[in-house]
């Protein structure tokens, strides 16, 4: 069963810093790897998605890479924003289902 | 990216009473639809997942008797919460997927509180 576990839980930083969010699954038999923003009380926005044959993503300030042997997925920001502050899952795919990680609350001060 | 649409975003129901919630995509064809409960500050729970023209298969634990799901189409798919109780009450929310290698879109998430 994979099992999908994010680090740090929560994290506060000053704007304009680069960061770096940590995920880890158990099982390298994924199809592919999701990263997701969540803003309070709020659904899911898609941020990246790395299929299982590619190393990483970029969409702007984010990049987002895949290591399906150590069984680890990264996701960068770069000049962190206010507007960054969000909880971020990263989800990871076999089949049709997503198995989602713990989140990571970052909050990211003016 | 694609657009899921759920309604309603917010609902108080009475306990004892069924609350019905829509899931669409409103620009892509979903294969499959999948439905999440999720508690305060805590990750997304897998609840069922729903092929177009079957029946929905539930994850353990969830009772389907409860929690009546129908993907009447290829662009709907309604979760109905019967017989409410407080207990029930929690976020709920759907995605969407055109196929199992493509990414999942999320509906804006249907607070219920059941009183």
């Amino acid at each position: 069963k994979q099992e999908v576990t994010q680090i740090p839980a929560a994290l506060s930083v000053p704007e304009g810093e680069n960061l770096v969010l940590n995920c880890s699954f158990t099982d390298s038999a994924i199809y592919n790897l999701q990263w997701f923003r969540q803003d309070p009380g709020k659904g899911l926005t898609s941020l990246l998605l790395i299929q299982s044959s590619q190393r990483e993503q970029t969409s702007g300030r984010l990049n987002a890479s895949l290591d399906k042997s150590s069984g680890r997925s990264t996701l960068y920001i770069a000049a962190s924003q206010p507007g960054d502050s969000a909880t971020y899952l990263c989800a990871g795919s076999s089949g049709d289902k997503l198995t989602f990680g713990t989140g990571t609350r970052l909050a990211v001060r003016p | 990216g694609a657009v899921v649409s759920q309604h309603p975003s917010r609902v108080i129901c009475k306990s004892g009473t069924s609350v019905k919630i829509e899931c669409r995509s409103l620009d892509f064809q979903a294969t499959t639809m999948f439905w999440y409960r999720q508690f305060p500050k805590q990750s997304l729970m897998l609840m069922a997942t729903s092929n177009e023209g079957s029946k929905a298969t539930y994850e353990q634990g969830v009772e389907k008797d409860k929690f009546l799901i129908n993907h009447a189409s290829l662009t709907l798919s309604t979760l109905t919460v019967t017989s409410a109780h407080p207990e029930d009450s929690s976020f709920y929310i759907c995605s969407a997927k055109r196929d199992s290698l493509t990414e999942a879109f999320f509906g804006q998430g249907t607070r219920l509180t059941v009183v």
